[in-house]
Parts: structure tokens; C-alpha cells; sequence
């Protein structure tokens, strides 16, 4: 077991332009989730599947934003049209039904 | 909606000395409280949980201690030594299951 794995680890790309990132899971986790942190704050939540179900998304996660999880394994979150103010840390975490969430090093994202 | 808040928002003890953080959230029906480590540049690490029906939970020199009543719960770490060093986040489940994370509390060690 290798823990919850992101790529990339960073991203940087010019405003306007579409990003994807991906996640995998611990392996037999069946809830993943998605957070986003900035700088000095904790992360926020912004959706979580139970297998690829999808079956919450935040207020935060405007309608460029779109995440998958199509076989119940990995996932990945895309961001379409990046505006400066999408520029964070997003974390992925995973956890057994609502045990403990165990995050990933996370994919920082800077926008130019 | 589910809020927590964490105080102090940074914290310097003396190697040795003790050191506490205290969240509060809102939510009554939250029931399960974790804690998170954070080192620059690095993923939040989960150091210690309580659930509701338990008042107290230790670890080594971490403990976690919850009253429901007043809604709020402590971290407690003696005996700091300078790998403490970190930003700490307490977090609380909302109605749903997911976690609503405090701001967080920047903790110095110093020897």
C-alpha cells in the first residue's frame, strides 16, 4: 500500500487554458474526495465519490469545474477556462466508508 | 451548514513545555473529530480522531479531548520537542459525513 497518489505534483499554465489532475486512491478505499487549499487556510471541500458515484459537490466548485471517478477507482478533477483566482493546493484524500481520511501530497496548480 | 473554529491561530512553547489548541464547531450532529499535521510543503497527516461517543483519546504525548455539550474539543501535546513543529487543523464532520477543517494553528517549538 502506497498511500493516495496525485499527479502532477505541480502544474503551472497560462490563464484561459483547461487543466486535469489525477488521483488514486489507497487501494480498496471506496470514498474519495477532493479538497482545495490556499495559503494559510484549511482545505475545503469540494466533492467526494462513495465508488464512483459522485455524491456531493460544493457551492466553491463553479461549473468549469468537473470531477470522475468512472470505474470506482482513480479519479481525476479538470478545470476548464483557469482564472488567476483557481491558483491552490488540491488535495485528494480517501478513506473506508467514513473512517479515517488519509490525503495525498496534493497537485499545486499556478496560474500565470 | 457545519463550522469550525480553531484557536490560537499560532502558538510558540518552549522544547518541552506543553502545548494546546481548542476548536469549536457548530454542528450538533457532528460525530467524528480528527486531527491533522501539516509540515511545509507536505500532505495534511492524520495524528489522532475521537468519535462522540468517547470524551478523551491519547496517543504517546498527543491527546484529543471532546465535550459535546459545549461543542468543542482540544489537542494536547506534552513534552513538545522541535519535530512538533507544524501547522496543525482540527476538523469535524457536518450532517453529510464530509469534513468542514479549521483555519489552523501554526505551532514553533523552540529550544
Amino acid at each position: 500500500d502506497t498511500g493516495v497518489s496525485q499527479n502532477p505534483r505541480h502544474k503551472i499554465t497560462k490563464r484561459g487554458q483547461n487543466v486535469t489532475f489525477r488521483c488514486d486512491p489507497i487501494s480498496e478505499h471506496n470514498r474519495l474526495y477532493w479538497y482545495r487549499q490556499t495559503l494559510g487556510q484549511g482545505p475545503e471541500f469540494l466533492t467526494y465519490f462513495q465508488n464512483e458515484a459522485q455524491l456531493e459537490k460544493s457551492r466553491l466548485l463553479s461549473d468549469r469545474f468537473s470531477a470522475e471517478r468512472p470505474k470506482g477507482s482513480f479519479s481525476t478533477l479538470e478545470i476548464q477556462r483557469t482564472e488567476q483566482g483557481d491558483s491552490a493546493m488540491y488535495l485528494c484524500a480517501s478513506s473506508s466508508g467514513e473512517g479515517p481520511q488519509h490525503f495525498g501530497d496534493g497537485t499545486r496548480l499556478s496560474i500565470l | 451548514g457545519e463550522n469550525v473554529e480553531q484557536h490560537p491561530s499560532t502558538l510558540s512553547v518552549q522544547e518541552g513545555d506543553s502545548a494546546v489548541i481548542k476548536c469549536t464547531y457548530s454542528d450538533s450532529a457532528s460525530n467524528y473529530f480528527p486531527w491533522y499535521k501539516q509540515e511545509l510543503g507536505k500532505r495534511p497527516q492524520l495524528i489522532i480522531d475521537i468519535r462522540s461517543n468517547v470524551g478523551e483519546k491519547k496517543d504517546q504525548r498527543i491527546a484529543v479531548t471532546l465535550n459535546k455539550t459545549a461543542k468543542h474539543f482540544s489537542l494536547h501535546i506534552t513534552e513538545t520537542q522541535p519535530e512538533d513543529s507544524a501547522v496543525y487543523f482540527c476538523a469535524a464532520t457536518d450532517s453529510w459525513g464530509k469534513l468542514q477543517f479549521g483555519a489552523g494553528t501554526q505551532v514553533v517549538v523552540t529550544p
